[in-house]
């Protein structure tokens, strides 16, 4: 089974750190997302990664970076923590899923983590 | 417009209901349809998968595409408290940057005993 680990499940900072969230999975997959979850907004995606030191701004990167130094692990950092980031973060690893229909794409997520920035 | 438009309820039934869960999409290039559940306080996990128009059976839920009317649904036959959960319908186009999904905004279900 794929597994995607996320280091914290629970963090609260003050504004204005600077903040680590850590995606970790264990399937060798070349893609990986990041993403918030707001209530009654769903999921955006903030940056994903092709491969290895590749990266791509997703719907709403502004307040974000990302770095992907090994296949396995993408992290996603918030330079200086504020308010409205206040979220609910999911990362996710992509495969293709072969089936009758050909190949579809399928994410991968983990468990997810509520930041809470005061 | 979001490109995906799905009802977030909330929507509460008995213990053996019929659920029946809905969304419209605008982007005709969607060939990939798939529905996700999130349990509370957990990432979403991938329930059901489609291609095209059509319907695909699993157990006791059935996703049916309707791709000339841009409408999918989920169909969860006999439901079960453990089917309180929150329903992401979800589509790909393939065309798209290596995979990228589009997401619905969620429908929170909750089957009481």
């Amino acid at each position: 089974d794929v597994k995607v680990t996320q280091s914290s499940r629970y963090l609260v900072k003050r504004t204005g750190e600077k903040v680590f969230l850590e995606c970790v999975q264990d399937m060798d997959h070349e893609n990986m997302f990041w993403y918030r979850q707001d209530p009654g907004l769903g999921l955006r995606l903030i940056y994903f990664s092709y491969d290895v030191k590749m990266k791509e701004k997703g719907d709403i990167p502004e307040g974000y970076s990302v770095s992907r130094e090994k296949k396995e692990r993408f992290s996603l950092i918030l330079e200086s923590a504020s308010t409205n980031q206040t979220s609910m973060y999911l990362c996710a690893s992509r495969a293709g899923h072969r089936w009758e229909g050909g190949i579809t794409d399928t994410q991968y997520f983990g468990p997810g983590t509520r930041l809470t920035v005061l | 417009q979001k490109e995906v438009e799905q009802d977030p309820g909330p929507l509460s039934v008995p213990e053996g209901a019929i659920v029946s869960l809905n969304c419209t999409y605008s982007n005709s290039a969607f060939q990939y349809f798939m529905w996700y559940r999130q349990y509370s306080r957990k990432g979403p996990e991938l329930l059901m998968y489609t291609y095209s128009s059509g319907n695909k059976e699993d157990g006791r839920f059935t996703a049916q595409v309707d791709k000339s009317s841009k409408y999918i649904s989920l169909f969860i036959r006999d439901s079960q408290p453990s089917d309180s959960a929150t329903y992401l319908c979800v589509m790909s186009d393939r065309g798209s940057t290596l995979g990228r999904l589009y997401f619905g905004r969620g429908t929170q279900l909750t089957v009481w005993p």
